[in-house]
């Protein structure tokens, strides 16, 4: 039972490239996350798909775009890579039912130069 | 807009002390709160889960109590280890979709 794995775990881009992070959970969870951590800033949530086929805004979209693959997989693209894109970005699984915890993979570190 | 405040921002104990983490959140109607711990580098991992209408939860060495009305949560540790340090942070739900509202953490440090 892997959980959330994330891929890759480091990358580095330059201004204006396009890159995709892949998320997938073995848990069998509905819900999944995306989130940036940022020095200083907490976990900001930039979007969650409470289920297959759905997909919503968090706190923070604005210059990523989200699929919902399957039930498995969340994938986060970034279209036109900036300098302030650069953080360390989680992916998250949970039920939404019964048990509220949400589960988190690894992480990708993220430099945008 | 929720806002979610952790205070210390870092902390420092000798081994086998007895602390207290403190959270605090600006809208008492929250579903639940979670608290989180996070190693170096690494990604989340969760400790405890407590639901509106509970008022706490333990998990072993760890207490973590939850009074919405005063917008409140502490994480209590006993018997503090230095295994124990790491960043600590806590996440409120308030709109009942699990899009938790993170606080900025504590990063707690015990010394043998």
């Amino acid at each position: 039972n892997a959980g959330v794995t994330q891929t890759p775990k480091f990358q580095v881009l330059k201004t204006g490239q396009s890159m995709t992070l892949q998320c997938a959970q073995d848990m069998n969870h509905n819900s999944m996350y995306w989130y940036r951590q940022d020095p200083g800033m907490g976990l900001r949530l930039i979007y969650y798909s409470a289920s297959e086929g759905t997909t919503d805004k968090g706190e923070v979209p604005n210059g990523y775009n989200v699929s919902r693959l399957n039930k498995r997989e969340f994938s986060l693209r970034l279209e036109s890579a900036a300098p302030s894109q650069t953080s360390v970005y989680f992916c998250a699984s949970g039920r939404n039912t019964f048990s509220y915890e949400q589960y988190f993979g690894p992480g990708t570190r993220l430099t945008v130069t | 807009k929720q806002e979610v405040t952790q205070i210390p921002a870092a902390l420092s104990v000798p081994e086998g002390e007895n602390l207290v983490l403190n959270c605090s959140f600006t809208d008492s109607a929250i579903y639940n709160l979670q608290w989180f711990r996070q190693d170096p580098g690494k990604g989340l991992t969760s400790l405890l889960l407590i639901q509106s209408s509970q008022r706490e939860q333990t998990s072993g060495r760890l207490n973590a109590s939850l009074d919405k009305s005063s917008g409140r949560s502490t994480l209590y540790i006993a018997a503090s280890q230095p295994g124990d340090s790491a960043t600590y942070l806590c996440a409120v739900d308030n709109q009942g979709a699990q899009k938790l509202v993170f606080g900025q953490g504590t990063r707690l440090t015990i010394n043998p």
